[in-house]
């Protein structure tokens, strides 16, 4: 089956634009969650969707939002974009279900905001 | 929160020889804990986890040990291969293993194995 799709893969931004950046899960699949991954600070948690709901939050600021679709899509959108915010943003699903905690990667979007 | 500190940063080693990274967590009620690989330009992937209530795993050349006690756990390569060659990622949760359920990553270990 199809793997975890994200888009875009590379975009560039210039300081104070938003930006969004959209996950369709693997299919069956009800959670999503999204990562901040920069080099030197490993991946870090922004949050977890769950059947629409968010479940879990990262410690980002308030410019840093998503949604989660009734299909499982997930969006996250950034606004007020600041140069820090240039990275790798990656998403990843599961089951969402206790006892299946894999997470399933997709190959991410790269941010560089000018 | 949970926080969880990954040492070393990089490490080097010849091919054939056994690998550790080594992996601190802070919150006692972490009870899940998996390891991803993420080769050069490619997603991470999960290669092996390990829950609160066993010490110890392996899956062919790779093995993750846990010492709740202590509140660290490692992750042990052995007969390395060029193709071990990637940055490993430990994490800790302390959810009910559904999801991400308060996943925290640490900050990865680049492993450079030497012809």
């Amino acid at each position: 089956k199809a793997g975890v799709t994200q888009t875009p893969r590379y975009l560039i931004k210039t300081r104070g634009q938003q930006v969004t950046l959209s996950c369709s899960p693997i299919s069956g699949h009800r959670s999503v969650s999204w990562y901040q991954q920069t080099p030197g600070q490993g991946l870090q948690f922004l949050f977890e969707y769950f059947s629409e709901t968010q479940r879990n939050k990262g410690n980002f600021p308030g410019r840093f939002s998503g949604r989660q679709f009734s299909n499982s899509r997930s969006e996250m959108n950034v606004s007020t974009l600041e140069l820090g915010d240039s990275a790798l943003y990656l998403c990843a699903s599961s089951l969402g279900l206790a006892g299946s905690p894999e997470l399933f990667f997709g190959e991410g979007s790269r941010l560089t905001v000018l | 929160g949970e926080n969880v500190e990954q040492h070393p940063s990089t490490l080097s080693v010849q091919e054939g020889d056994s690998a550790v990274i080594k992996c601190t967590y802070s919150d006692s009620a972490s009870n899940y804990f998996p390891w991803y690989k993420q080769e050069l330009g490619k997603r991470p992937q999960l290669i092996i986890d390990i829950r609160s209530n066993v010490g110890e795993k392996k899956d062919q050349r790779i093995a993750v040990t846990l010492n709740k006690t202590a509140k660290h756990f490692s992750l042990h390569i052995t007969e390395t291969q060029p193709e071990d060659s990637a940055v490993y990622f430990c994490a800790a949760s302390w959810g009910s293993g559904g999801g991400a359920d308060g996943l925290t990553f640490g900050k990865g270990t680049h492993l450079i194995i030497q012809p």
